[in-house]
């Protein structure tokens, strides 16, 4: 078992460009939740995906951000006309009833 | 001793003592908790979860004790030694499949 697997690991994209992140859950997993971290902060919610359907998005903006997680496929959070006040670290965890598991995170640097 | 810095609370203790992490946390329906080690440039790695019809659960080196009548819980780990040097986070979950609630964490830094 590969555990959650993010990619990439580092992103660095210019201000007004496009930021993709891919977050492939563990296998069997349906249900996929995206965190921000702010450098010395904590971990902040921001969307709750199960295959097809977005459960819960209320930690994420209202504009610019979107997540999908299709039948086939990662789940991917995307951040269009990135701003500085973007970069930080973004984890994936996925959930199977009784655990939760993060990747090992995309750090997005906007420069 | 431990301090509150201008970002994460540090708590600074010398190796083969025992370390005490505390966290408050906000929800009183939440029915488990989760500590997770985040080590620099990683994602949180489970340590040690426990539920709310417990008060104690001991794994290996590390106790996590709940006290539901002030909302508090804490992780004690015996014997630190420098690989425990991360940042812990204390996380509730309110109900079911409901979103993780971080608290703000605290840096370890064990002294060799």
């Amino acid at each position: 078992n590969a555990g959650v697997m993010q990619n990439p690991r580092h992103l660095v994209r210019r201000r007004g460009q496009e930021a993709r992140l891919r977050c492939s859950p563990m296998k069997g997993h349906s249900h996929v939740y995206w965190y921000r971290q702010l450098p010395e902060e904590g971990l902040k919610f921001m969307v709750y995906l199960q295959k097809e359907n977005i459960i819960d998005e209320s930690g994420m903006p209202k504009e610019r951000f979107s997540a999908e997680f299709p039948k086939e496929g990662p789940s991917i959070l995307r951040i269009q006309q990135v701003v500085r006040g973007d970069s930080a670290a973004y984890f994936c965890a996925s959930f199977d009833r009784t655990s939760y598991t993060f990747g090992s995170g995309t750090r997005l640097t906007v420069v | 001793g431990e301090s509150v810095g201008l970002h994460l609370p540090t708590l600074s203790v010398q190796e083969g003592d025992n370390s005490i992490i505390n966290c408050a946390y906000s929800n009183s329906a939440s029915d488990y908790f989760i500590w997770y080690k985040q080590e620099s440039g990683k994602g949180p790695q489970f340590i040690i979860d426990i539920r709310s019809n417990m008060d104690k659960r001991q794994g290996q080196r590390v106790t996590v004790l709940l006290n539901k009548t002030v909302k508090h819980l804490s992780l004690q780990i015996a014997a630190t030694q420098p690989g425990d040097s991360a940042v812990y986070f204390c996380a509730e979950n309110p109900a079911g499949n409901t979103p993780l609630v971080f608290g703000k964490g605290t840096r370890l830094s064990v002294i060799a």
